[in-house]
């Protein structure tokens, strides 16, 4: 079965500095990984997705993530926090041998100014 | 604007009644998943259709149920409303059955206020 989990529920930066957040799965096949960010009453719109090859992958809006299979994690990145980056972020998972979409709890970022 | 349209934007019912939530897919795409999302479950998949048929089924109840049409257009069924269906409901939609590296593209959403 697959699962993925996000570390904190809620984050918060300053604006300007590092964002971190943390997606760990389990995957008993490869998987093809998902950020997905939700603006306040809208919804779900995709970041960056991890299928094959490079495992640094980049997205929209200066955000990256790195596939690692060693630690079971594609965490998601940014290195300078903008006001209007406040949002939820979704990773999810899927394998090559399912159809099925596997989200996380979600991560509320906030920025503060 | 991923494409993919909802109807209606809000929908405020009681208890014990049925709503029919309506999506359309993006051109091209014949897959339709549909998801509730909760403040204490999170995002939740309920089913999937590909094509017209059912091809993978999540946490639905069995007072929900969902068909997709010969345009491609899918709709969801919520029966016997309880206060704890009030969420938001989101509609995907991808090319193909789902299987491979493909994503899926999200309506804006219909929010389900049972009273």
């Amino acid at each position: 079965a697959q699962s993925v989990t996000q570390l904190g529920s809620h984050v918060s930066v300053s604006e300007g500095a590092l964002v971190l957040l943390r997606c760990n799965y389990s995957s008993s096949v490869p998987p093809y990984l998902f950020w997905y960010v939700q603006y306040p009453n809208q919804g779900l719109q995709l970041l960056l997705k991890y299928t094959t090859g490079a495992t640094l992958v980049k997205g929209i809006n200066g955000f990256e993530a790195e596939f690692k299979k060693s630690e079971t994690s594609f965490h998601l990145t940014k290195p300078s926090a903008h006001m209007s980056d406040a949002a939820e972020y979704f990773c999810a998972v899927r394998t090559n041998t399912g159809n099925q979409f596997y989200f996380g709890t979600g991560t509320s970022l906030t920025v503060i100014p | 604007d991923s494409g993919v349209t909802q109807t209606p934007k809000h929908l405020i019912t009681a208890t014990g009644q049925r709503v029919t939530l309506r999506c359309s897919p993006r051109s091209g795409d014949l897959s339709v998943y549909w998801y509730q999302q909760s403040l204490d479950q999170g995002l939740q998949f309920l089913i999937q259709y590909y094509n017209g048929e059912e091809r993978a089924k999540g946490n639905i109840l069995e007072r929900f149920s969902a068909q997709q049409f010969p345009d491609l257009h899918s709709e969801l069924n919520l029966s016997s409303l309880e206060l704890g269906d009030s969420a938001l409901y989101f509609c995907a939609s991808s090319v193909g059955s789902g299987q491979g590296s493909g994503e899926q593209y999200f309506g804006p959403g219909t929010r389900l206020t049972v009273t």
